[in-house]
């Protein structure tokens, strides 16, 4: 069975602070790994990684993929409150379309 | 740009009565998933629906799940008899099932409460 898991489940931090989100994945046929942040209800999409080694940029947000060691991080420099939310990771895998997703990182910052 | 949409927003229901949810895919999304995210969980895969071809229903819970399709357009999740394990937020959510083009755009969600 895939599984994903995401650590820490949740974080605490100061406005400014630099914080990094882990997950780690075992699936069968990996395709490609996703981050997404929710803060309401609907998550939505922050990078698509398939090659290890590639770093992702949007601005604070960066993420890169290991495929040997099969994890990924998600880091973001200099945190807003703004940036308070649930950062899900989920993976694509196999023949079939299912995606498995993280329990979720929650993150909160805290002025 | 219109994105994917669900109604109702909320709703809900007694045990015991069935619910109908719907999901508007952003056209020219050939591949439709539902998830489902119960209160401080993760979010749970439950169907997917890729063209013509059969559904991948491999993450239904019971029977009282179901799920259909009209072509490469609208979505409704039927879900029979509820109970109250049933309350939780159900995401639909749409992509091109292109390699490269695999992000999945999530809908608002409906938030079911079953009483």
């Amino acid at each position: 069975e895939d599984k994903v898991v995401q650590s820490p489940l949740s974080l605490v931090v100061h406005e400014g602070d630099t914080v990094t989100l882990n997950c780690s994945y075992e699936v069968t046929n990996f395709r490609s790994l996703l981050w997404y942040k929710q803060e309401k209800k609907a998550p939505t999409f922050l990078f698509m990684l398939t090659s290890s080694g590639i770093e992702k940029k949007s601005g604070r947000l960066s993420s890169i993929l290991d495929k040997k060691e099969l994890f990924s991080i998600l880091n973001i420099t200099a945190t807003q409150t703004g940036d308070s939310a649930i950062y899900l990771c989920a993976v694509k895998a196999g023949g079939y379309q299912k995606v498995t997703f993280g329990i979720g990182t929650k993150l909160q910052v805290i002025p | 740009g219109a994105g994917v949409s669900q109604s109702p927003s909320n709703k809900v229901t007694e045990k015991g009565k069935d619910v109908e949810l719907r999901c508007d895919p952003i056209s020219g999304h050939t591949a439709l998933y539902w998830y489902r995210q119960r209160l401080g969980q993760g979010l749970e895969f439950l169907i997917y629906f890729q063209g013509n071809s059969a559904p991948d229903k491999s993450g239904l819970p019971s029977d009282r799940f179901s799920a259909e399709r009209t072509g490469e357009s609208v979505s409704t999740l039927t879900i029979q008899r509820t109970q109250q394990e049933d309350s939780a937020v159900y995401l639909c959510a749409s992509s091109l099932p292109l390699p490269g083009q695999e992000t999945q755009y999530f809908g608002p969600g409906t938030r079911l409460l079953v009483l």
